[in-house]
């Protein structure tokens, strides 16, 4: 069965430093989601792309958060200085349109800034 | 074991029990909903669906029934197993947007 492959697991950060995390969607869907999972809440969504730009975002979804789809394959989510309450799970979920059709999520990375 | 009223944080149940998690929605423009499972260190799993134009929807031992006048999404589970333990949301879709809404998710652990 097709996957969302996410990397890496887990990082750990500095705060105030650059992480990127990159995500491979399933092959053949056009629509690229970031959630994200603070510890013990409840899973809240950043961003959604299509068609090489933000067709949504959050107020989560600051000036410190991009995101971009480099390649073919690859869709990642940059947070450009971090801070402590960017410590949380992030999921990357990929669909072939909207969300009732092949909505997948990713295992995540769970990302932890000191 | 139920979840009794609208939403609680924890659900035990005996193995071999039916469960009932419920969910309040908020946005009465969704004609979409899901319930997830995520299992520790995990993405969410799709469960099983619903569209605002039915009221009832059976998957392999699990129900989700709707009930849009009220707002309320409920998931039963038949005869759980170990298998079974894990955090369940409920998420719900508006009408031509492409993101999900989650609820705060229902813990259910499953007693030997």
């Amino acid at each position: 069965e097709p996957e969302v492959t996410q990397t890496p697991s887990h990082q750990v950060t500095q705060m105030g430093q650059e992480v990127i995390l990159r995500c491979v969607p399933i092959s053949n869907h056009l629509y690229f989601y970031w959630y994200r999972q603070i510890l013990g809440q409840k899973v809240e969504f950043l961003v959604s792309f299509y068609n090489n730009e933000i067709s949504e975002k959050s107020e989560i979804f600051d000036d410190q958060f991009s995101v971009e789809r480099p390649d073919g394959s690859n869709f990642t989510l940059k947070i450009r200085s971090t801070k402590l309450e960017d410590s949380a799970m992030y999921f990357c979920a990929s669909s072939l349109t909207g969300p009732s059709n092949g909505y997948t999520f990713g295992s995540g990375t769970r990302l932890t800034v000191v | 074991g139920e979840s009794v009223g609208l939403h609680l944080p924890t659900l035990s149940v005996q193995e071999g029990d039916n469960s009932i998690i419920n969910c309040a929605y908020s946005n009465s423009a969704s004609d979409y909903f899901i319930w997830y499972k995520q299992e520790s260190g995990k993405g969410p799993q799709f469960i099983i669906d619903i569209r605002s134009n039915m009221d009832k929807r059976q998957g392999q031992r699990v129900t989700v029934l709707l009930n849009k006048t009220v707002k309320h999404l409920s998931l039963q589970i038949a005869a759980t197993q170990p298998g079974d333990s894990a955090v369940y949301f409920c998420a719900e879709n508006p009408m031509g947007d492409y993101k999900l809404s989650f609820g705060a998710g229902t813990t259910v652990t499953v007693r030997a």
